[in-house]
């Protein structure tokens, strides 16, 4: 159980385009979905608590305008970015709530040329 | 607040030799501790948890934890490594509240030697 997948696994982008990553938990619904990003040899980085029905609250930094998230159902989170920059490439992480516990989807790797 | 604080960024032990995974957090609530495993371009997975009850925690993989609060402590230990340990692992406390978030330490690389 707790089972949470995410789409695509990798994505090569030019830069100014936008891409989407849909994270979804298929055995158990989740009100509370997390966002994350994770640079080479280190920890993660929270960027965003996705909350199904309303917007999402954002960790100071990150911005609210280039990282879209949508929370639509209770099973299904998505992160756009917008206008992507090489900078922005990195491992995207996404998370589903299942009572106290996060389980995590298997990443997302960007790469922006 | 919350923190986490894995002592060791990086770990080397030989197979079937003892693991122990250092990790010490400050809360000023009960805290929930977990342990989350990544190998290499993977997501996280979760290795055990404490919330409340016993002590001492049994996870996937033979790996187990104890929380001992007059230590702040929740090490992580396996009594005999195999090569597939080798990964990166984080502890993460959360205050058990309704936000959810974790406060997460920076992690430890296990190597496991031949």
């Amino acid at each position: 159980g707790a089972v949470v997948s995410q789409h695509p696994s990798r994505v090569i982008c030019k830069s100014g385009t936008s891409v989407k990553i849909e994270c979804r938990s298929l055995d158990f619904q989740a009100t509370t979905m997390f966002w994350y990003r994770q640079f080479p040899k280190q920890s993660l980085m929270l960027m965003a608590t996705s909350n199904e029905g309303s917007k999402a609250t954002y960790e100071q930094g990150v911005e609210k305008d280039k990282f879209l998230i949508n929370h639509a159902s209770l099973t299904l989170s998505t992160l756009t970015v917008t206008s992507a920059h090489p900078e922005d490439s990195s491992f995207y992480i996404c998370s589903a709530v299942d009572r106290e516990t996060q389980y995590f989807g298997p990443g997302t790797r960007l790469l922006v040329l | 607040a919350q923190s986490v604080t894995q002592l060791g960024s990086h770990v080397s032990v030989s197979e079937g030799a003892l693991v122990l995974l250092r990790c010490n957090y400050s809360s000023s609530v009960p805290p929930y501790l977990f342990w989350y495993v990544q190998y290499p371009n993977q997501g996280l997975q979760l290795l055990l948890k404490y919330t409340t009850g016993a002590t001492l925690v049994k996870g996937i993989n033979g790996f187990e934890a104890e929380f001992k609060k007059s230590e702040t402590s929740f090490h992580l230990t396996k009594p005999s490594a195999h090569m597939s340990d080798a990964a990166e692992y984080f502890c993460a406390v959360s205050d058990g509240g309704n936000n959810r978030k974790l406060i997460w330490g920076l992690g430890t690389s296990l190597a496991v030697n031949p």
